[in-house]
């Protein structure tokens, strides 16, 4: 099947500074990629969707500006947490679609981030 | 619009024990279904799906019949093991931008 790479698998990072996530498609064209968040023991809560070339379109109570995210071609989408917080530590994972309603989504393995 | 609706967790059975969790959902005409798995410390993995009505999904022992008139897609195993040991989340299509649209997750725990 379809494999989604993430990279890096975890970070740990001082308060105040950025880090980006990237998620790679390595063998179809990701028309769209979704980025999501994850708390211990709960499910996922999609942070925003991106589709390749254009601006991600963000959930309700997610900053666009703290979380950017770029989609600049059909197999990779990165998100950058900027000045990052305690509070940001978190399991984020993302994940790509080709083209057609009912595709699946691939997933990447998922970035652990702690923020200290 | 669509949702879906899974039973809630945690599941917690012994070794060989008969699974099911329940997943019903609500939707503008016939999507396709799917059931993810998540292990610990990863990200999702498609388990199985179903893209039309009456379809039965299958993987690893796991099945899912795509039943229209409960609208119900709930995922089955005859003989769990450990290692089946995961969060499961059931998933539809909706809303824009080809999203899919995921269940809270049930939580199964098998012991030996």
């Amino acid at each position: 099947g379809a494999v989604v790479s993430q990279h890096p698998s975890w970070v740990i990072c001082k308060s105040g500074t950025s880090v980006k996530i990237e998620c790679r498609s390595l063998d179809f064209q990701a028309t769209t990629m979704f980025w999501y968040r994850q708390f211990p023991k709960q499910s996922l809560m999609l942070m925003a969707t991106s589709n390749e070339g254009s601006k991600a379109t963000y959930e309700q109570g997610v900053e666009k500006d703290k979380f950017l995210i770029n989609h600049a071609s059909l197999t990779l989408s990165t998100l950058t947490v900027t000045s990052a917080h305690p509070e940001d530590s978190s399991f984020y994972i993302c994940s790509a679609r080709g083209q057609g309603r009912n595709t699946e989504a691939f997933f990447g393995q998922g970035t652990r981030l702690t923020v200290v | 619009g669509n949702s879906v609706t899974q039973m809630e967790g945690p599941v917690t059975l012994s070794e060989e024990a008969f699974l099911t969790i329940n997943c019903t959902y609500t939707a503008t005409g016939y999507p396709s279904l799917f059931w993810y798995v998540q292990y610990p410390g990863e990200g999702l993995q498609l388990l199985l799906k179903a893209t039309k009505a009456d379809d039965k999904g299958s993987n690893k022992g796991f099945e899912a019949t795509y039943r229209k008139e409960t609208t119900s897609f709930h995922l089955e195993k005859g003989s769990v093991q450990v290692s089946d040991s995961a969060v499961y989340f059931c998933a539809l299509p909706g809303g824009g931008y080809n999203k899919l649209i995921f269940g809270a997750g049930t939580r199964l725990a098998v012991h030996p």
